[in-house]
């Protein structure tokens, strides 16, 4: 059963990095059915999308925030990540990683169980 | 972008009654792509239903969707006591978004 988990710091500065990993097992992220997508959630904005990441590095961001998100793989230890840059207060949110599918990368049918970041100096 | 609306904010309920939640898009959505969601307190959300009407891996068959263009359906058609719950409808025809979330709560 494939299981996500996100890991990264709680507490971020304004105006630094986020940077956020997810390790993925049970399955494998270069298998080539599935995108990798980071979602966050906060009470002002609601659920929002920040982009996703394929197997072979090929990303697809948000665009109202591609200019500060960027997306890697690890293929390695089977882990992707997320790094926001130029953060405030407004990037307070419990941020997801997730898995696209079954038959469209939009359709996040498995997710890790969330990491609180709170932006603040 | 196309917004999502849900509509009612908060629904009280009883075990067992049949539930419909809607969601209305600002603008066309295409090739049938939307979902739904459901979060428990706590909880990451969990795929439901996808394109309009599929329902996802494991998800029983009291969930069902439908619409078509801007407004769309989920129906519960007796509720459970792990039905309450937030939902949220999802579009994936133009960018990604969500809508703001129905709770359904017990009456």
């Amino acid at each position: 059963q494939l299981q996500l988990q996100e890991s990264g710091p709680g507490l971020v500065k304004p105006s630094e990095t986020l940077s956020l990993t997810c390790t993925v097992s049970g399955g494998s992220i270069t298998d080539s059915r599935y995108h990798w997508d980071w979602i966050r959630q906060s009470p002002g904005k609601g659920l929002e999308w920040l982009g996703n990441i394929y197997y072979t590095g090929g990303t697809y961001y948000n665009p109202s925030l591609q200019s500060r998100v960027t997306m890697s793989l690890d293929t390695s230890k089977n882990q992707f990540s997320l790094m926001l840059t130029s953060v405030t207060a407004a990037d307070t949110a419990v941020y997801y990683c997730a898995k696209g599918g079954p038959t469209h990368p939009a359709q996040f049918d498995s997710w890790g169980q969330g990491i609180l970041v709170t932006v603040s100096s | 972008e196309i917004v999502l609306t849900q509509s009612p904010g908060t629904l009280s309920l009883s075990p067992g009654e049949r539930v419909t939640l809607s969601c209305r898009a600002s603008q066309s959505v295409t090739n049938n792509y939307f979902a739904w969601y459901q979060q428990r307190p706590g909880q990451a959300p969990r795929l439901l239903i996808y394109d309009v009407s599929s329902r996802a891996s494991g998800i029983p068959d009291r969930f069902s969707g439908s619409g078509s263009g801007t407004d769309f359906t989920l129906t519960i058609s007796r509720l459970e006591p792990e039905d309450f719950a937030v939902y949220y409808c999802q579009q994936y025809s133009d960018s990604w978004t969500f809508g703001q979330g129905t709770k359904v709560e017990i009456k």
